[in-house]
């Protein structure tokens, strides 16, 4: 399974919403979690099972969608949100479980 | 409060083999699948396999099939990736990762840099 993440770099300002989109090559049902990732730092898990936030998680960030469209939200951005963001399927079974290539979101 | 500590940097060379561990403290280490994910240089993050230590039966991308093993040792709670024959490709920052519904925990990171 592919899952393509777009855009690939998303250049925004604080206040603003983002929207990343991720599509999986084949239906992946509701399998999908979102990661945020700082340089220096392991990746932060932000959705799974397509939209269940993780603990602690802001509720600025939301996730949509199944089979092979998803979305992630993040609404009035904040300074600490830039970063880069990946999707990721574990509908396999057995593994892999497959990242996208990742978004990069940062500041206009 | 779980936690997953990695063991240190390394730098090999060439053609060499390096094992990485992953100590897990806070929870029931054997109730959940540990996976291994890598990161090179500017690249993404990079799934290698994973292990789920109650069955000590691990799976592996099909990519690192023949040159990686995963291991777990229950008695420690610690999770083990041997990644051999090192190329500088191999260079990246490796971290493992406790499955539940994605990836819900996450260990430090080990850079291991590959050059001769």
């Amino acid at each position: 399974i592919v899952l393509t993440q777009s855009p690939a770099t998303l250049s925004l300002s604080p206040g603003e919403r983002a929207t990343l989109s991720c599509r999986a090559s084949q239906n992946i049902n509701k399998y999908l979690a979102w990661y945020q990732h700082k340089p220096g730092q392991p990746p932060r898990l932000l959705i799974s099972g397509a939209s269940t936030r993780a603990t602690g998680v802001p509720a600025r960030f939301s996730g949509s969608g199944s089979g092979t469209e998803f979305t992630l939200t993040i609404s009035n951005l904040q300074s600490e949100d830039f970063a880069v963001y990946y999707c990721q399927q574990y509908n396999n079974w057995p593994p892999p479980f497959t990242f996208g290539q990742g978004t990069k979101l940062e500041i206009k | 409060q779980v936690q997953l500590v990695q063991s240190g940097a390394e730098v090999k060379k060439p053609g060499s083999s390096v094992k990485v561990s992953c100590k897990a403290s806070g929870g029931t280490f054997s109730s959940y699948a540990i996976s291994w994910v890598r990161q090179a240089p500017g690249q993404g993050l990079e799934w290698m396999g994973r292990i789920i230590p109650i069955l000590g039966i691990a799976n592996y991308a099909q990519k690192f099939q023949g040159r990686v093993t995963i291991t777990a040792d229950k008695s420690t709670s610690t999770a083990y990736m041997e990644l051999s024959s090192l190329r500088s490709e191999d260079t990246a920052v490796y971290y493992c990762a406790r499955e539940n519904r994605g990836f819900d925990y996450w260990g430090q990171g080990t850079l291991v840099t590959v050059s001769s």
